[in-house]
């Protein structure tokens, strides 16, 4: 079956750093998304990876190794809002997005 | 603004009522999602319409009945829901169905059923 693993809950300090992984098997790769939700509202896009490495957009990075099945997202300067739920989600062969649990992330002051 | 608004924010009914959902998209998308959202678990995919043409159903019970009258405007309707329904129901768009583009997601009916 296909499979999306990520941390259920992680706690981190305002102006810190903090990486939260997400490990997948499925049928085929077509990219990775990562998207943020904050409580009661909508989740909305922050990275796609289809290659290996990573990509920075401005304090978030986001990581891939396809051999592996392994992506992290990276937030760096932590601040207050960033206190969300972090979904993974990869595109499969069918072009199916398989999505995570979701890792919800706490900052304390 | 997501450009995806959906409609209630919440919603209370019991289990032999019926109502509707409703989803609308400002993004001139092509495809529109509904997905099912229960805490601690995935998304849930349950339907997929591409130019108001249904391309998925993910076995979902037949007590949800999802309607598209055009690539705008997106319905799920709702009859004899049981509480293992309760849930937050999003509702997404994108460019075109399975591509590689991101989908945006409105911010959700909260349906809780008595």
């Amino acid at each position: 079956g296909q499979n999306i693993d990520q941390p259920t809950e992680m706690t981190a300090t305002e102006g810190a750093i903090v990486q939260i992984n997400c490990t997948y098997q499925t049928s085929g790769f077509n990219g990775l998304f990562w998207y943020q939700q904050h409580a009661g509202e909508a989740p909305t896009f922050l990275s796609y990876n289809v290659l290996d490495g990573l990509e920075e957009k401005g304090r978030f990075s986001s990581f891939l190794s396809r051999s592996k099945g392994y992506s992290y997202l990276l937030l760096k300067e932590l601040q207050m809002k960033d206190s969300a739920s972090y979904l993974c989600a990869v595109m499969d062969s069918n072009y199916q997005l398989i999505w995570g649990a979701g890792t919800k992330l706490i900052i304390k002051p | 603004e997501t450009g995806v608004t959906q409609t209630p924010r919440h919603l209370v009914m019991g289990m032999t009522n019926k109502k509707s959902l409703k989803c609308e998209q400002h993004l001139g998308h092509n495809a529109m999602y509904w997905y099912k959202q229960s805490a601690k678990k995935p998304l849930e995919l349950m339907f997929v319409y591409s130019l108001e043409e249904r391309v998925e159903n993910n076995s979902v019970p037949s007590r949800f009945s999802p309607e598209c009258p055009n690539s705008s405007h997106l319905f799920l309707h709702l009859h004899t829901l049981q509480p293992e329904d309760s849930a937050l129901y999003l509702c997404a768009s994108s460019q075109e169905p399975g591509g590689i583009q991101p989908q945006h997601f409105g911010d959700g009916t909260r349906l809780s059923i008595l």
